[in-house]
């Protein structure tokens, strides 16, 4: 079945340290995966996507189909980085619905 | 700008009643979807439509219907509103492809006494 992981429900770190939110998927199939961003009192939006191969706020994400894996990382933690974050695998056998992780919080201090 | 609007931001109910979330998008977005947002339990598929009047079941679709009679307008209908539908409600709409993101609405938090 197809499944999206985040085993960190919280992620605290001081401002200018490395972040890096984990993120494992399963699924049979190429997938497509996504990581999408939800500001405090802000609507979830898209931060980035694996086909893109783009760096967005200074994060990026690398797909490693051999751990099965799509990490979120940040060299310099920013205090406006603190939201909450979901790792998400486009399901092309079901149309285009998206799977979600549980989401982690990162929360990043002075 | 993109804009997918929800009816309420903020919505109390009694158990038992119907309740009637609205969402409505003005990007001409074939795909629609409505998810649950719970805290630990991460973004939830309730329902989704592909097009005008076709609906496809999620993940949780027990307690709830969906109704698109038009295409820019996607409802979400609890028949009899139980107290474990307390919840964030987060409605999403798409263009029909693998790789392109969903765009969300605000979400309407529903209270359920």
């Amino acid at each position: 079945a197809q499944r999206v992981t985040q085993p960190e429900k919280l992620l605290s770190v001081f401002k200018g340290a490395p972040v890096e939110l984990k993120c494992n998927y399963s699924y049979s199939g190429s997938p497509e995966l996504f990581w999408y961003v939800q500001y405090s009192r802000q609507r979830l939006q898209l931060l980035l996507r694996h086909i893109s191969r783009e760096s967005i706020k200074g994060f990026t994400a690398d797909l490693n189909k051999g751990e099965t894996s799509f990490h979120l990382k940040k060299p310099f933690a920013q205090e406006e980085d603190s939201a909450m974050y979901y790792c998400a695998l486009s399901d092309n056998q079901a149309g285009t619905a998206l799977i979600f992780g549980k989401g982690t919080t990162l929360s990043v201090s002075s | 700008d993109v804009k997918v609007t929800q009816s309420s931001r903020y919505l109390v109910k009694r158990t038992g009643e119907k309740v009637f979330l609205e969402c409505v998008q003005d990007m001409d977005h074939e795909n629609m979807f409505w998810y649950r947002q719970d805290p630990g339990l991460g973004l939830r598929l309730i329902y989704f439509s592909y097009d005008v009047k076709m609906k496809e079941k999620g993940d949780i679709p027990e307690g709830y219907s969906v109704s698109r009679e038009k295409k820019e307008r996607f409802s979400l209908i609890l028949e009899s509103a139980s107290t474990n539908q307390t919840s964030m409600y987060l409605c999403a709409s798409s263009i029909p492809s693998f790789h392109n993101e969903q765009f969300f609405g605000p979400g309407t938090r529903l209270t359920v006494l």
